[in-house]
């Protein structure tokens, strides 16, 4: 089962303007984590929030977590064509879990 | 240092083989995870093994199993294959059982 769904499952924007995805997540956190797939390759990580923290930063990412909501936000500013990927949000499955859960995924389209 | 492999890239097997897929984590990292991603059901996750033991099992059938061994390398069978085993399995490894680096996967298709 997913624990995490992202919305919208897909996004084409022209580059350098922003792109925002937004992930829901069912049960508590201790974290939760954005990574980024190219393709039909491994995953890449991008970014982990604490369940304490409500917004995290590095380069041109954005994380926001609102835990009474259950729900997440990733923004990339100033998108380039390499940013062209699918998204994905995960969190472990419970206190004391090693499972790793991942959302559908939002598949970003950089246009140049 | 390395990054997580992946051995092999690309599989073909046939209905009611069985294969078995093989990966070595990053120097130092003692947990190993195994996921299976298809376009229907997207990412999910086999088995999570640290020190050579299994400490979380996803929701799949018997006829997946793995292993890891005094190394840390692991392996992931797969018997009797189905049409609905192709995917793209990925492993992953971890210092600290949370972030998690990926390899590049290995894509089987069983016809």
């Amino acid at each position: 089962s997913q624990q995490g769904e992202e919305d919208p499952q897909a996004l084409s924007i022209q580059e350098g303007e922003n792109a925002t995805m937004n992930c829901s997540y069912k049960t508590s956190i201790n974290n939760l984590q954005w990574y980024r797939q190219n393709s039909g390759r491994g995953l890449v990580h991008l970014i982990l929030i604490r369940s304490n923290e409500r917004e995290k930063h590095s380069g041109r990412l954005r994380v926001t977590l609102d835990t009474s909501k259950k729900s997440s936000s990733l923004l990339i500013t100033a998108s380039r064509a390499a940013d062209t990927a699918s998204y994905f949000c995960a969190s472990y499955s419970g206190a004391g879990s090693y499972q790793l859960t991942f959302g559908k995924g939002t598949k970003l389209s950089v246009i140049p | 240092k390395a990054g997580v492999t992946q051995t092999p890239r690309y599989l073909i097997k046939t209905r009611g083989q069985q294969v078995t897929l093989s990966c070595s984590p990053i120097s130092g990292h003692r947990s190993v995870s195994w996921y299976q991603q298809t376009p229907g059901q997207g990412l999910q996750f086999l088995f999570e093994y640290f020190s050579e033991t299994q400490r979380n099992k996803g929701n799949f059938p018997g006829r997946f199993s793995g292993r890891q061994f005094s190394n840390s390398r692991s392996e992931m069978n797969v018997s009797t294959l189905e049409l609905g085993d192709s995917a793209l399995y990925l492993c992953a490894s971890s210092a600290d059982s949370n972030i998690q680096y990926f390899g590049a996967g290995t894509r089987l298709s069983v016809l």
